[in-house]
């Protein structure tokens, strides 16, 4: 079975702060997906990569794929409470697509 | 805007009751998931169709659960005989077929189901 370990699952933290949001599995993926999710709402696309080693930036948030394509790890810079809701890493199955999420991390970020 | 939509968006109904929910995939996309997440987790894999066969279901979906796509298009997901534990939100996710499965998917607001 494959599973994905998303760490730490709760985050708060000051405006202006940096922090890492690690994705750890011992299964190796195809790709692997960044969503965030704001209450009552769907998982919005952030990021996929598909490459190990590949690093992806998006603003103020880095992306990593690792080189063995197993673990991930997301990067925010100088985090904004406008960053503040539920970050989900997701690997996905080669052939049929699905997504194996971790447990997400709940981000606070205060004024 | 023409991305995933889902109806309803709550469902509230009593224990034993049957439910039926819609997902409208993105209309060029051949392939549609179905998740459930509940409270503070992340969404766990139901079921997914390409174009109108449905190639593999979890589980997790017990035979009170059935999930049709009919015409390639539209999906509706039933649950019969509702328990307390099927209380969650229900998304819908829709992709492109691609290769090495990095086609991205996009999802739906879900229906937030809560048993009486």
């Amino acid at each position: 079975t494959q599973l994905l370990e998303q760490s730490p699952q709760f985050l708060s933290i000051q405006e202006g702060e940096n922090l890492t949001v690690y994705c750890n599995s011992s299964s190796v993926f195809s790709s692997l997906q960044w969503y965030r999710q704001e209450p009552g709402e769907g998982p919005v696309l952030l990021v996929t990569v598909v490459t190990g080693g590949e690093v992806k930036k998006l603003k103020r948030l880095t992306f990593q794929f690792g080189d063995a394509r197993k673990d991930s790890s997301l990067h925010i810079t100088a985090a904004q409470p406008g960053d503040t809701g539920l970050y989900l890493c997701a690997g996905a199955n080669g052939n049929t697509g699905k997504l194996i999420f971790g447990q997400g991390t709940t981000l606070q970020v205060k004024p | 805007d023409t991305g995933v939509s889902q109806d309803p968006r709550h469902k509230i109904t009593k224990r034993g009751q049957n439910v039926t929910f819609r997902c409208d995939p993105i209309s060029e996309h051949n392939r549609l998931y179905w998740y459930r997440q509940t409270l503070g987790q992340g969404p766990e894999f139901l079921t997914y169709f390409q174009n109108e066969a449905q190639l593999e279901k979890s589980r997790l979906l017990s035979d009170r659960f059935s999930a049709e796509r009919p015409k390639g298009s539209f999906s509706t997901l039933e649950i019969q005989r509702t328990e307390q534990g099927d209380s969650a939100m229900y998304l819908c996710a829709s992709s492109l077929v691609g290769t090495g499965g990095n086609q991205p998917q996009h999802f739906g607001d879900g229906t937030r189901l809560s048993i009486l």
